[in-house]
């Protein structure tokens, strides 16, 4: 089975500095999916960025990036340019190619903005 | 177009009790999930379905959780004799088939079991 840690339980950056949230994985698989959700207090899970692990170059999506290491199953996030708004909870998920379609999450974290 | 909405969005029940969440997935998304979030954790799998199928119920925790998709459109999650453990936030997520395709999520549905 897949398993998803982020080692960060909380994080916090200054408005309009950079930030790197952290995730490792562990599967036997050489294909599949990763991902990074945002959840506000709304509760509802939104797309970040997400990244094919045959694809060496790594994703961007305007301020959001990734940091893709398929050796040592490393996925962090960096986000530039912080708004408030980007305060939330941030989850870092995997999806096999292989075992069906569902994602297993790792634990979040929080992340505060300073204005 | 509209999103995936869950009703009710708050549910406090009683031990013991049984409780029934709902599901209105993306108009023509075939593929709906159901996910568990307990307080501080990240969403744990419990079912999916593809159609009115369920293709994989691996995540459903003991046999006091069922859910169904008769139409292959909306789905409903029912919980028998609840248990205080069992609060926690229900997401669910709907998408097209495939592998290559998003899930798109809910709100969710919070269960407060007292």
């Amino acid at each position: 089975a897949q398993t998803v840690t982020q080692s960060q339980p909380e994080m916090s950056v200054q408005e309009a500095e950079t930030v790197t949230l952290s995730c490792t994985y562990d599967t036997s698989e050489s294909d599949y999916y990763l991902f990074w959700y945002k959840q506000p207090p709304s509760r509802q899970m939104i797309l970040v960025i997400r990244q094919e692990a045959y694809k060496q170059q790594n994703a961007t999506e305007n301020r959001f990036s990734v940091n893709f290491q398929k050796a040592a199953k490393s996925f962090s996030l960096k986000i530039s340019d912080s708004q408030l708004g980007d305060a939330a909870m941030y989850f870092c998920a995997y999806r096999s190619y292989n075992a069906g379609n569902m994602l297993t999450f790792g634990g979040g974290t929080r992340l505060m903005v300073k204005p | 177009g509209a999103g995936v909405s869950q009703t009710p969005s708050n549910k406090v029940t009683e031990k013991g009790k049984y409780v029934e969440l709902r599901c209105d997935p993306i108009s023509g998304h075939t593929a709906l999930y159901w996910y568990r979030q307990s307080l501080g954790q990240g969403p744990e799998f419990l079912i999916y379905f593809q159609g009115t199928g369920a293709a994989d119920d691996s995540g459903l925790p003991n046999d006091r959780f069922f859910a169904v998709r008769p139409e292959g459109s909306v789905s409903t999650l029912k919980i028998q004799r609840t248990e205080r453990g069992d609060s926690a936030v229900y997401l669910c997520a709907s998408g097209y088939s495939g592998l290559d395709n998003e899930q798109f999520f809910g709100p969710g549905t919070r269960l407060t079991v007292l």
